[in-house]
């Protein structure tokens, strides 16, 4: 079946850092990769996505690579902020022909001042 | 517009008892779907409606969790008796079309359980 799996948390780091929070996925011909995001107190949102690949997904200064040969999504960002504090989830859909996302567990992000 | 709400946003019963939840998709999505996040583990799949239709119930645990969406607008998941285990957050996310996926699924803030 298909599974996301994310890096263990809590990612600790300080304001203006270079963020990277890895994601690996197992499924089915070819998934589409998201990357949401849970602020405090807030439902998921959509923050990235791509498709095929190869192809990068990028909002708010956030990047995420489709690699099929390592079969990984990983979030990257160069410069952290204190408002980028949050819990991360990697996801896929559309392998087997199934539109319901599949989740990682998350990642929780503290970025200190 | 208003977004998925979702109804209490935390909830402490004990062992036994009953708890009702409850979700407001957004107004015209047709899709809704119930997820649960146990702590520290993934968000895992629970059950889809399509309007009043369970199109999807593969990841219920058990018979003690019940959900229903008459009319086909808000829902309800409800546990009978609850256990220890099924503390956790419970999400809940609704979209207008199913080909929709994880690209326009908008998600409630969610209710978190606990049973003591």
């Amino acid at each position: 079946g298909n599974s996301v799996t994310q890096m263990e948390g809590p990612v600790t780091l300080s304001e203006e850092a270079f963020l990277t929070i890895n994601c690996t996925y197992t499924a089915t011909g070819y998934p589409s990769l998201f990357w949401y995001v849970q602020y405090p107190g807030e439902g998921l949102q959509l923050l990235l996505k791509a498709t095929k690949a190869d192809d990068k997904g990028s909002n708010k200064g956030f990047e995420a690579t489709y690699r099929k040969e390592t079969t990984s999504f990983h979030l990257e960002k160069g410069s952290v902020q204190v408002s980028d504090s949050a819990v991360y989830f990697c996801a896929l859909t559309g392998s087997g022909g199934s539109y319901i996302p599949t989740f990682g567990r998350g990642t929780s992000l503290i970025v200190h001042p | 517009e208003a977004g998925v709400t979702q109804f209490p946003s935390h909830s402490v019963i004990e062992k036994g008892q009953t708890v009702t939840l409850r979700c407001d998709p957004i107004s015209g999505h047709d899709n809704l779907y119930w997820y649960r996040r146990v702590m520290g583990k993934e968000i895992k799949f629970l059950l889809h409606f399509v309007k009043e239709s369970k199109q999807d119930e593969s990841g219920m645990p058990n018979n003690r969790f019940l959900a229903e969406r008459t009319g086909g607008t808000y829902s309800t998941l409800k546990v009978q008796p609850a256990e220890l285990e099924d503390s956790g957050v419970y999400f809940c996310a609704s979209s207008q079309d199913l080909a929709d996926g994880g690209e326009k699924l908008f998600f409630g803030s969610g209710t978190q359980l606990s049973v003591l």
